[in-house]
This record gives structure tokens, sequence and C-alpha cells, in this order.
């Protein structure tokens, strides 16, 4: 069974980086055909997909945040990791990590318990 | 347009069937994919292409679409069945890899 944790600061400043971590147990983060991806949600509102990468390294951003963002996957460690720049208070949110399959269909199968990420000073 | 729409809030007397709507030109070319998010918990896929169900999701979950709407049906919903239901598909515009409806509120009377 995979399992997926993400793991990182609670609190960051506003026009800081936000920095998250994904690890992955049950599976190898390089095995079969997955990409794996972060998602966040907004307290009280709906999921928004922020990107994904593949364990070659390559990666595809949401455009509205493609700016600010950078995942990176280290598969000696079965980890990937988020870093999204200049917050603010906009970019409070819980923030999921997902398996990710993309092959004609788009589906997460597995994610992480989620980890809340407050923007302030 | 690389939308997709959802209807906020449904509800359903228990034990009856419920239809989840999702609209979007997306869904002209490609099959939703549909999550169930319960309070302070991620979400959980519950189906995914034509009408595939994970390991462990009941059969009384099952997917269809149509043009350019893809519905999630709940045959005889349950109590534990009240949540949040996300859809989502690629999106066919370009502007991004994929894309996530609104989500809709299903109660259970």
């Amino acid at each position: 069974q995979v399992q997926l944790q993400e793991s990182g600061p609670g609190l960051v400043k506003p026009s800081q980086t936000l920095s998250l971590t994904c690890t992955v147990s049950g599976g190898s983060i390089s095995s079969g055909s997955y990409y794996w991806s972060w998602i966040r949600q907004p307290a009280g509102k709906g999921l928004e997909w922020i990107g994904r990468i593949y364990t070659s390294g390559s990666t595809n951003y949401n455009p509205s945040l493609k700016s600010r963002v950078t995942i990176s996957v280290d598969t000696s460690k079965n980890q990937f990791s988020l870093k999204l720049s200049s917050v603010t208070a906009a970019d409070t949110a819980v923030y999921y990590c997902a398996r990710t399959m993309v092959r004609g269909l788009y589906y997460f199968d597995y994610w992480g318990q989620g980890t809340l990420v407050t923007v302030s000073s | 347009s690389s939308e997709l729409t959802q209807d906020p809030a449904v509800s359903v007397a228990l034990g009856q069937t419920v239809r989840i709507t999702c609209q979007g030109d997306s869904l002209r070319s490609y099959y939703a994919s549909w999550y169930q998010q319960k309070p302070g918990q991620a979400p959980v896929l519950v189906i995914y292409g034509k009408n595939n169900r994970p390991s462990g999701i009941p059969d009384r979950f099952s997917g269809s679409s149509s043009g350019n709407t893809a519905s999630l049906t709940i045959t005889g919903a349950q109590a534990e069945d009240e949540a949040d239901y996300y859809c989502n598909s690629r999106d066919s515009s370009g502007n991004q890899d994929v894309v996530f409806g609104g989500g809709t509120k299903l109660t259970v009377l």
C-alpha cells in the first residue's frame, strides 16, 4: 500500500518561500508510470492543482503559479518537494501531495493526509 | 474554457439514489475522475475513467458521461456518503494539465 506524508513548516512569513517535502513509502517513487503532484486547498474552498513531476525530473506547473513554483524529486530518498516563493496570505492552505496517473486519464489515486501552511507575520 | 462546474450542494434521502454532475468542455474529450472528501480528511478517489472503482470503493458508486457532462451516481446512499465530492479531468484547452470542479456538498437526509 503506497503511503504519502507531507512535512515542512506550518507557518511561513509573507514574501518568504514555502518549502514542503512528500515522503513516499510502500513503493518506489521511480516504479511504474506515475507522476507526483502537489495540490492545495484553502480553508472552505476547492482543490487547486499546483504542479507535477516525473522521476526523470520533468515538470508541469499550473500557469497561475508557474513563476513562483519549483517541484523537485530525490529518488534516493523516495521524496519529492515543493517550493513556492514570495508567498502571501492567499497561499494559506492545506497542501497535499498525491500520486498521479497521467495516461489519457488524469487522476490522483493516493494522497497524503495534508499539511496546513499558514502565511502570516 | 478550462473550467469544470458542479452544483454547490445536493441532498438525498437515506437509501435513495443521487446523481452529482460535473460540466465542462474538457469532458467532451476526457473522462472525469471523482473524489470524496470528508471534513478534515484528504480526498479519496472513488471513480476514474469510464467507470472504474479503486479497490475498497463500494459498488454503489458509479460514473457515467455524456457530451460535456460527467456524473457520479450513488445508488442507495448511506449516511457515511455525506461528504464533499470533486470532479477533475485533463484540460482540453491546453491552458494547464488538469482542472478540478468546485465541489458538491452532499447531504444525506
